[in-house]
C-alpha cells in the first residue's frame, strides 16, 4: 500500500532562514511522481514543486528545492529565504503509475514564519 | 492560467438535507477530482472522474455520489448530509496524460452541517 507520513504538524521558522519540511513514503510502484501543495489560510492548494522518481537531479522551483533521496524514500521540501507569505499548511503527495488517478496526501504540517 | 472554481466557499447545512456541491473547470481536463480534508487526516478521495460519465470510488465514497454530465463540471451530491460530513471539501483537476500529471486545486468549500 501506498503512504504519505509528514512527522512534523507544526514548525517556526525566522523571517530570512531556510526551513527544511520532511516527507516519507512507502511505495511499491517502481516509477511515481511527488508532488508538494501549499495551503494559505484562504483555503486553495497551491501547486510547488514536482519531483519524478527517475529524475536524476532534485527538482527546484525559485526558493523551493526538493530534496529526494530514493534509497530513504524521502522527499523533504526546502525553503530557502523564509518570507511571512510562507506561512501555511504544506502537503507532500504522491501518485505511483499502479495507483491509477489516484493521489494520496500526508497529513500535512503547518508553517509559521516570524518577523 | 489553469481555472478550478466551487460553487460556494462557506456552506451551512441542517442534517437530512440534500447537498450539492460544484466544480468548474476552464482547462479541458479529462480527470476530476473530490477531496475532503479534515484535520490530521490530510486530503482523503471521496470520488474521481476521468470522463463524462464517467466515475470511480475514491477511499470515502460512503455517503457521497458524484455527477458529471459536462467535461467541466463535476458535481459531489450529499444525499442526506450528517454531521460527521462537516469538512473541506476540496475539488480538483488535471490532464488525461502519462499517468503522473499535477492537479489543479479550487479554493474549497467549508461545508458545516448542523
Amino acid at each position: 500500500a501506498q503512504k504519505i507520513t509528514q512527522t512534523q504538524p507544526g514548525m517556526f521558522v525566522q523571517e530570512k532562514e531556510a526551513v527544511t519540511l520532511d516527507c516519507t513514503y512507502d511505495t511499491s510502484d517502481p516509477s511515481y511522481g511527488l508532488f508538494w501543495y501549499k495551503q494559505p489560510s484562504s483555503g486553495e492548494m497551491i501547486f510547488l514543486i514536482y519531483q519524478g522518481s527517475y529524475d536524476q537531479q532534485n527538482a527546484t522551483e525559485g526558493r523551493y528545492s526538493l530534496n529526494f533521496q530514493k534509497a530513504r524514500k524521502s522527499a523533504n521540501l526546502v525553503i530557502s529565504a523564509s518570507q511571512l507569505g510562507d506561512s501555511a499548511m504544506y502537503f507532500c503527495a504522491m501518485r505511483g503509475y499502479t495507483g491509477g488517478f489516484k493521489t494520496i496526501f500526508g497529513a500535512g504540517t503547518r508553517l509559521f514564519v516570524k518577523a | 492560467d489553469v481555472k478550478v472554481t466551487q460553487s460556494s466557499r462557506y456552506l451551512v447545512k441542517r442534517t437530512g438535507e440534500k447537498v450539492f456541491l460544484e466544480c468548474v473547470q476552464d482547462m479541458d481536463h479529462e480527470n476530476m477530482f473530490w477531496y475532503r480534508q479534515d484535520p490530521g487526516l490530510g486530503l482523503r478521495l471521496i470520488y474521481f472522474s476521468y470522463d463524462v460519465k464517467m466515475k470511480e470510488k475514491g477511499d470515502i465514497p460512503e455517503g457521497y455520489s458524484v455527477s458529471r454530465e459536462k467535461k467541466e463540471r463535476f458535481s459531489l451530491i450529499l444525499e442526506s448530509a450528517s454531521t460527521n460530513q462537516t469538512s473541506m471539501y476540496l475539488c480538483a483537476s488535471s490532464l488525461k496524460t502519462g499517468g503522473l500529471e499535477t492537479q489543479y486545486f479550487g479554493p474549497g468549500t467549508r461545508l458545516l452541517v448542523l
